[in-house]
């Protein structure tokens, strides 16, 4: 079974322009995560798609982030401007449903997206 | 979701047990305990969950008290290639219930 995939793997841009990540979930998976992780901090949920339809985005900074999840498959997360500190790990993840006991133990992580903001 | 508590960091000597604890003291009935770990430049991975009773699967063992106020992930022989964050999280199993990763516990495995 293949993973989830990202890329590109790491971004470099500078302050004020923009970037864009993309995310192929696991064949089959309704779900779809995307996550924040800055360096030395757990991951943060940004937003959560079921299908195509947005479950929560309460974290997403929406002045200047901005995810979409076309046909139910493929997402991505746009970052317009980018700021310093949206330097981080942005991560995908999908699961079956919930991600629950009931639904195939949990999450599905890719390797995520390194971006520097100079 | 409940908050969790875990060291922020821990050593342990490779070919022996690592035993991880972790404090939820304010779980609720219907959460489960959900462990992960992340490798250094990947993402998490999923461990092990259970709700009452001990766990245990080809990769680690899951101990909760009786009160369900703490448990503790154990690896039975640590080798180098599990160093890593580790994470413990509660959360109810149901649809659309976020994972909410708190700070981890770093171990390092050494030779």
């Amino acid at each position: 079974e293949a993973g989830v995939a990202q890329s590109p793997r790491y971004k470099i841009i500078e302050k004020r322009q923009s970037v864009a990540f993309w995310c192929n979930p696991i064949s089959g998976h309704a779900t779809l995560y995307w996550y924040q992780q800055i360096l030395g901090q757990g991951p943060k949920l940004l937003i959560q798609f079921q299908n195509n339809g947005v479950v929560d985005d309460s974290q997403l900074p929406k002045d200047r982030f901005s995810a979409e999840r076309l046909k139910g498959v493929d997402s991505t997360l746009k970052i317009q401007p980018a700021k310093l500190e949206d330097s981080a790990v942005y991560l995908c993840a999908s699961s079956l449903a919930g991600g629950g006991a009931h639904w195939g133990y949990g999450y599905t992580f890719g390797s995520g997206t390194r971006l520097t903001v100079v | 979701d409940a908050k969790t508590t875990q060291p922020p960091s821990m050593d342990c000597a490779e070919g022996r047990a690592a035993n991880l604890p972790c404090n939820h003291s304010t779980i609720s009935g219907n959460e489960y305990v959900y462990w992960y770990r992340q490798i250094h430049s990947q993402g998490p991975q999923y461990i092990i969950h259970g709700l009452k009773n001990n766990e245990t699967n080809e990769m680690a063992s899951l101990i909760i008290t009786e009160d369900r106020k703490s448990s503790t992930l154990i690896l039975p022989h640590a080798t180098l290639r599990d160093t890593a964050v580790y994470y413990c999280i509660v959360r109810v199993e149901t649809s659309g219930s976020r994972l909410t990763f708190g700070e981890g516990t770093q171990l390092t495995v050494n030779p």
